[in-house]
């Protein structure tokens, strides 16, 4: 299987900071690589698909680069709401996602 | 709008078999893929599978042995089998469509757009 790293596994950071969270792939994946917010007793939300195109109805301080084995989440300007933990995932091969990255209050 | 509904046992003794549906509304089951995933209390997330329109599947490796999948269109239900179940396979257990024509420019990453609220289903005597 693909193994997905995810740094940091957390972060605090304040309302309006700039938030970026890294995704590594064990091996080259294109662009096969979708982000997802997941807030506690939820179950998780699209938010970028195919590695930089925003989903429908996600705001825009929301945005995803990168392709290959390296990726990159980036909130401009965390809102209240933005606060959750976050996850990639690859659907190059078996689907499998990284650990996680909650973004907490500080 | 499209919705998804797992329902099911909330509890399973070691050994037996979790079986739990998903019934979809508000949109087709043509085209899409039907997945189940699950996450442990606390932990990350886990893909088990899914079912195709077209009944094919395809399971996680991990569980191969152990999984089935069906998929009933004239009610609109998809269905996970999960057999001889130990207490590690305790989780939150969440149906989604995986959609495989949400495409970006000359990729096509087949995201999870839609997603049950998750179900938990504890395995113990």
């Amino acid at each position: 299987d693909i193994q997905m790293t995810q740094s940091p596994s957390s972060l605090s950071a304040s309302v309006g900071d700039r938030v970026t969270i890294a995704c590594r792939a064990s091996e080259n994946i294109s662009r096969f690589l979708n982000w997802y917010q997941q807030k506690p007793g939820k179950a998780p939300e699209l938010l970028i698909y195919a590695a930089t195109s925003l989903q429908s109805g996600v705001p825009a301080r929301f945005s995803g680069s990168g392709s290959g084995t390296d990726f990159t989440l980036t909130i401009s300007g965390l809102q209240p709401e933005d606060f959750a933990t976050y996850y990639c995932q690859q659907t190059y091969s078996v689907r499998t996602f990284g650990q996680g990255t909650k973004v907490e209050i500080k | 709008q499209v919705q998804l509904q797992e329902s099911g046992p909330g509890l399973v003794k070691p050994s037996e078999t979790l079986s739990l549906t998903c019934s979809v509304s508000g949109g087709s089951i043509s085209g899409y893929s039907w997945s189940w995933l699950r996450q442990p209390p606390g932990k990350g997330l886990e893909w088990l599978g899914y079912i195709s329109d077209t009944r094919g599947t395809h399971y996680n490796p991990s569980l191969k042995s152990r999984i089935t999948m069906s998929l009933n269109t004239s009610t609109r239900q998809f269905s996970l089998n999960l057999s001889s179940v130990t207490a590690a396979d305790t989780a939150v257990y969440y149906c989604a469509r995986e959609n495989e024509r949400h495409c970006a420019p000359n990729t096509c990453s087949r995201p999870f757009d839609y997603w049950g609220q998750g179900t938990l289903v504890a395995v113990s005597s």
